[in-house]
């Protein structure tokens, strides 16, 4: 099945500093890749995704790109704010399994 | 408002008495699942449905049993819970296409 790891675990930043979180998965397989934002007694969110046709994809202050061959994506978020501080979550899906990374805490710095 | 509703949001339970977790979403998605989350394993698919009466294993199935009578409800049935069925308990709903899925606002189960 499919096997999907996140780094780093957890992540502090200053204010207004960048984050990046990196994301590998096995399966050649999986086309299409979400990351989720989860906030404190809240059920996960969906911020941002990218198909597998597609290297990179933007919406504001976040972006993730997407490398096929090393079967690798990240998600960065520019400009940090406090409202950026929640737990990240990414994540593969093929066929119609979804398979998790497990998270990273962001924490950003006033 | 579009919505995945779940009940209970807490609950505290002793070994071996049977526990539902209800799940009902007004979206009128036909993909729904549920997922547990446990610190440093992210979530992991416990069942899902693509329909009416089409359910099938997840991930990590053991100790639970689903049920989809309905489109809209999709309830997570523990017959005997053990304190490893101790976590926090997402259910999701998805359109035709599975791709975005929403999340309800989770159910912490302590099992004694």
């Amino acid at each position: 099945g499919e096997n999907v790891e996140q780094h780093p675990s957890t992540l502090s930043v200053q204010e207004g500093d960048s984050a990046v979180i990196k994301c590998t998965y096995s399966d050649s397989a999986s086309n299409y890749f979400p990351w989720y934002k989860q906030e404190l007694g809240k059920g996960p969110q969906l911020i941002i995704d990218i198909r597998s046709n597609v290297g990179e994809k933007k919406d504001q202050r976040i972006a993730v790109t997407l490398n096929k061959t090393a079967k690798h994506f990240s998600l960065h978020i520019t400009e940090t704010q406090p409202e950026d501080s929640a737990v990240y979550f990414c994540a593969a899906k093929y066929d119609y399994k979804l398979s998790f990374g497990a998270g990273t805490t962001v924490t950003v710095r006033a | 408002e579009a919505q995945v509703t779940q009940n209970p949001r807490y609950l505290i339970t002793v070994t071996g008495k049977k526990l539902t977790v209800t799940c009902s979403q007004n979206m009128n998605h036909e993909y729904m699942s549920w997922y547990r989350q446990d610190p440093g394993l992210g979530l992991r698919q416990i069942y899902y449905s693509m329909n009416v009466e089409v359910t099938d294993k997840g991930d990590v199935p053991e100790g639970y049993k689903v049920s989809r009578k309905e489109k809209r409800n999709f309830p997570l049935i523990l017959e005997s819970p053990s304190p490893n069925q101790t976590s926090l308990y997402f259910c999701a709903s998805s359109s035709g296409n599975w791709e975005t899925q929403y999340f309800g606002p989770g159910t912490r189960l302590l099992v004694l």
